[in-house]
C-alpha cells in the first residue's frame, strides 16, 4: 500500500534537547512538506522540498532543521532552540510543488509534548 | 496578510444538510482545497476547486466564486462519521498552501 509514514506517533523532549521526527513516503511524490498544527490554528508551514538535497524554509522555520538526502525521507529535527515545541506535527508530500490540482497526501502525524 | 476564514464549530442532525463557508484573501489564487480531518489524525483530501462553479462528489459538493473570494462545502445526508474537522485551504502565488483554522463540525443524532 502506498502511503506517508510518521514515526514515532507520540514522543517526548525534555529541556535541552534536539528531537528527529521521521517521515517516509512511497508514493514516488517530488515534494514534501512538514506542518505544525496546534489548537485553535490553520496548519502553518515549518519547511518544505521539491527536490532531493533542496528545501525551503515556510513560515515558521526557526528552531527546526529538515534535510532531503532520498527522495522518500525527509525527517524534521526539533531542536532547544525552539521553545515552544508541543504541538501535532503532520508531513505531507505531493507530485509537485507548482502543480495546482495537485493535492498533499498526510501522514498519521507526530504529537510532540515536553517533559 | 494572507487570511482564510471559516466558522470555528456547527452542529447539525444527522440525515440533514449543512454547509461550511470559507472567505479567504491571498497573493494570487491557484485553487481551493478542502479537507477532512477526524481528531488526532491526518487531514484526508476532498474536493479541488480552481474554476467558478459547483463540483459534486457523492454526498460532498464544494463551490467555489473567485470573485467574491468564497467557498462553501455542502455535505447532503449526513451521518454521524462526518463529526470532524473540515480544513479549507487556498494555493497562493507561491503555490503554497494557505489554510484556515478549520470548522469543528458536530453531527447530533
Amino acid at each position: 500500500d502506498g502511503g506517508i509514514t510518521q514515526s514515532p506517533k507520540y514522543l517526548f523532549r525534555k529541556e535541552g534537547q534536539n528531537v528527529t521526527l521521521s517521515c517516509e513516503q512511497n508514493l514516488n511524490h517530488d515534494a514534501m512538506y512538514w506542518y505544525r498544527q496546534d489548537p485553535g490554528q490553520g496548519l502553518r508551514l515549518i519547511y518544505y522540498s521539491q527536490i532531493v538535497n533542496d528545501f525551503q524554509k515556510g513560515d515558521i522555520a526557526e528552531g527546526y532543521s529538515v534535510s532531503r538526502e532520498k527522495k522518500e525521507s525527509f525527517p524534521l529535527t526539533v531542536t532547544s532552540a525552539q521553545k515552544n515545541p508541543t504541538a501535532f506535527y503532520l508531513c505531507a508530500s505531493s507530485y509537485e510543488a507548482g502543480e495546482e490540482s495537485q493535492p498533499q497526501h498526510f501522514g498519521d502525524g507526530t504529537r510532540l509534548s515536553i517533559l | 496578510g494572507q487570511n482564510i476564514d471559516q466558522p470555528t464549530e456547527m452542529t447539525a442532525t444527522e440525515g440533514a444538510i449543512v454547509q461550511i463557508n470559507c472567505t479567504y484573501q491571498t497573493s494570487g489564487f491557484n485553487g481551493l482545497f478542502w479537507y477532512q480531518q477526524h481528531a488526532g489524525e491526518a487531514p484526508t483530501f476532498l474536493s479541488y476547486n480552481v474554476l467558478d462553479g459547483l463540483e459534486e462528489k457523492g454526498r460532498f459538493s464544494s463551490f467555489l466564486s473567485r470573485s467574491k473570494g468564497y467557498s462553501y462545502l455542502l455535505l447532503k445526508e449526513l451521518q454521524m462519521k462526518d463529526s470532524a474537522s473540515y480544513l479549507c485551504a487556498v494555493k497562493d502565488s507561491n503555490y503554497q498552501l494557505i489554510w484556515g483554522a478549520g470548522t469543528k463540525l458536530i453531527i447530533k443524532p
